[in-house]
Order: C-alpha cells, then sequence, then structure tokens
C-alpha cells in the first residue's frame, strides 16, 4: 500500500527566503506525482504535475523535481511571499484506475 | 477554466437524517470523485467514478453512497448521518483520457458538514 509522507507538517519563514517542501513516498511505481495549494477551507488547486519520466517541472517561482527510485520529490519556493501561506499537499498517481494516494500536507506561514 | 462547483459551502445537519451532497463539473470530465478532509488525516478518498452510472469505493464508504445519473453531476448520500461524519467533504473531477488516475484533478471548494 502506497504511503505518502510530508515533513515538516508545518513551516514558518520570513518573507523572500528560498525554501523547500519534501514528500516522499514509499512504492516507486508511480505514473506521476502532483503538487497542490490548500488555502484555509478552500479546495485544493493544481500548482505542478510531474510525470514519472521527468525529473522536474516549473511554474514561475515554483520548481517541483522527482526522484522515483527514492521515492521523493520536492517543492522549491523561490524568493516566497506572505501570498504563498497556505498548505501544500503532494498526491502520488499509481496509473491505471487505481486511486490517487495523498499526503498529509504542509503548513506554510510566510511572515511579511 | 474547468469548474467543480458544491451545493454548500455549509451545512449543519442532526444525527440520523439523510444528507445529499452535490458536485456538478462543467468540462466534461469523464471521472469524479468524493473525498473527506480531517486534520492529521489527510485526504481520505470515499467513493469515485469513472462512466456515468458507474461507482466504485474508495478506502473509506461505509455509511456513504454516491448516484452518478448523469456525467457532469455526482452525488454523495449519507444515509443516516452520525456525528463521526463530521467533517470537510471535496469533490474532485478529471479529464480521464489517459487512465483513471493519472489525469489533474480539479477541485471544488469543500463542504464543510457538522453532525450534531
Amino acid at each position: 500500500k502506497q504511503e505518502v509522507t510530508q515533513i515538516p507538517a508545518a513551516l514558518s519563514v520570513p518573507e523572500g527566503e528560498n525554501l523547500v517542501l519534501n514528500c516522499s513516498f514509499t512504492d516507486s511505481a508511480i505514473y506521476n506525482l502532483q503538487w497542490f495549494r490548500q488555502d484555509p477551507g478552500k479546495g485544493l488547486t493544481s500548482l505542478l504535475l510531474i510525470q514519472s519520466s521527468q525529473r522536474e517541472q516549473t511554474s514561475g517561482r515554483l520548481n517541483a523535481s522527482l526522484d522515483k527510485s527514492s521515492g521523493r520529490s520536492t517543492l522549491y519556493i523561490a524568493a516566497s511571499q506572505p501570498g504563498d501561506s497556505a498548505t501544500y499537499l503532494c498526491a502520488v498517481a499509481p496509473g491505471g484506475y487505481q486511486k490517487v494516494t495523498f499526503g498529509t500536507g504542509t503548513k506554510l506561514q510566510v511572515i511579511p | 477554466d474547468v469548474k467543480v462547483t458544491q451545493s454548500s459551502r455549509y451545512l449543519v445537519k442532526r444525527t440520523g437524517e439523510k444528507v445529499f451532497l452535490e458536485c456538478v463539473q462543467d468540462m466534461d470530465h469523464e471521472n469524479m470523485f468524493w473525498y473527506r478532509q480531517d486534520p492529521g488525516l489527510g485526504l481520505r478518498l470515499i467513493y469515485f467514478s469513472y462512466d456515468v452510472k458507474m461507482k466504485e469505493k474508495g478506502d473509506i464508504p461505509e455509511g456513504y453512497s454516491v448516484s452518478r445519473e448523469k456525467k457532469e453531476r455526482f452525488s454523495l448520500i449519507l444515509e443516516s448521518a452520525s456525528t463521526n461524519q463530521t467533517s470537510m467533504y471535496l469533490c474532485a473531477s478529471s479529464l480521464g483520457l489517459a487512465g483513471g488516475s493519472t489525469d489533474t484533478q480539479y477541485f471544488g471548494p469543500g463542504t464543510r458538514l457538522t453532525v450534531l
């Protein structure tokens, strides 16, 4: 059974700092990995999706990497802003019609 | 833009009531999902559907049922609400062309259900 872990559960950084969020998974037989953002009391918004054949994906100040062999992904946020404050979740898709497994998230606070 | 809407943002029901949570997507997606989200437990899949009239159990289907009579609408039903079903309920949809679990999921805003 796939298990997805995100450590730390919470992170507080000063504005402008570059930061890395971590996601680890136990079964490397994945089809893709996705990073989501969730604002308090809201639904999830997709940020980046990395296919299993890819090493990284970039969107603006966000860069996500994937190392399937070690079961790890990181989300790098450059020059953090208070508006980046949210919970970030990763999700692993095994492919076919098997279900996606979500991590429990890292709650990020960027202090002005 | 994909839009997934849920019928209520907040809902308060009493124990034993039958509760309907509605979800509608406007992008002709094949796949639809219902999750619940609880602190410390993350998102847990309740039911999903890869086609009209089709449904599959997720990790925690007990106490729930679903209906998908039309492609754009996926309903979650709590047959007899209990206090342990107090939670945030999230609906999602995905395109579904490449396989059931491989496409980006688009989420609705969520329904926070309180059962008294």
